[in-house]
């Protein structure tokens, strides 16, 4: 079965920039999750779907950061706009279910903002 | 509040046992998970033991659950150089979401 798709890997923009992330989940798994991990730390959780619906998004910085799980497959998560702050890995995660279900994640797109 | 916390590194030799200590605050608590991160690489899944467990054994992997002190660790037997990484514990709780909170991570070196 193949994994979590992200896309791009790499990404460098300038401060007040904006920006797009996308990711793929295993087929047919129902539950989303974007996470931060900045440089030395462990990952933040940002944003979880349960199809196209948000379950959890307490820790998204509203003001700038927005995701969409459009048709509760692929999803998009955006930064507009940049701040230096913002420089981390972001990764997507999808599991079947969400209590109890294994997450699995994809390899991240590494962020950059000067 | 939830808090989980390692230490920043530990370096051991080809052969030798690894144990990666975590201790975590939120009593709630349901599952606890051990993730590894190889550079450049996702988090890759490990292992994981439920709450009211005290102890999981999986091939080279032993994870012992103190609940009253709050503390978990993780044990690698026999130790090789492809476990370098990065190991991160990560608590959930069971509820409408299943967010995992991750610790700082431990860097685990391999020294032959």
């Amino acid at each position: 079965e193949a994994g979590v798709a992200q896309s791009p890997r790499y990404k460098i923009i300038e401060k007040r920039q904006s920006v797009a992330f996308w990711c793929n989940p295993i087929s047919g798994h129902a539950t989303l999750y974007w996470y931060q991990q900045i440089l030395g730390q462990g990952p933040k959780l940002l944003i979880q779907f349960q199809n196209n619906g948000v379950v959890d998004d307490s820790q998204l910085p509203k003001d700038r950061f927005s995701a969409e799980r459009l048709k509760g497959v692929d999803s998009t998560l955006k930064i507009q706009p940049a701040k230096l702050e913002d420089s981390a890995v972001y990764l997507c995660a999808s599991s079947r279910g969400t209590v109890g279900y294994e997450q699995y994640f994809g390899p991240g797109t590494r962020l950059t903002v000067t | 509040g939830e808090d989980v916390e390692q230490s920043l590194f530990l370096s051991v030799r080809e052969g030798d046992s690894s144990v990666i200590n975590c201790t975590y605050t939120d009593s709630s608590s349901t599952y606890l998970y051990w993730y590894k991160q190889e550079p450049g690489a996702g988090l890759q899944l490990l292992t994981y033991i439920f709450s009211n467990m005290d102890m999981k054994q999986d091939q080279r992997l032993t994870v012992l659950l103190n609940k009253k002190d709050k503390h978990l660790s993780l044990r690698i037997a026999d130790t090789q150089t492809g476990d370098s990484a990065i190991y991160f514990c990560a608590e959930s709780y069971t509820g409408t979401a299943s967010k995992l909170t991750f610790g700082t991570g431990t860097r685990l070196q391999v020294t032959l």
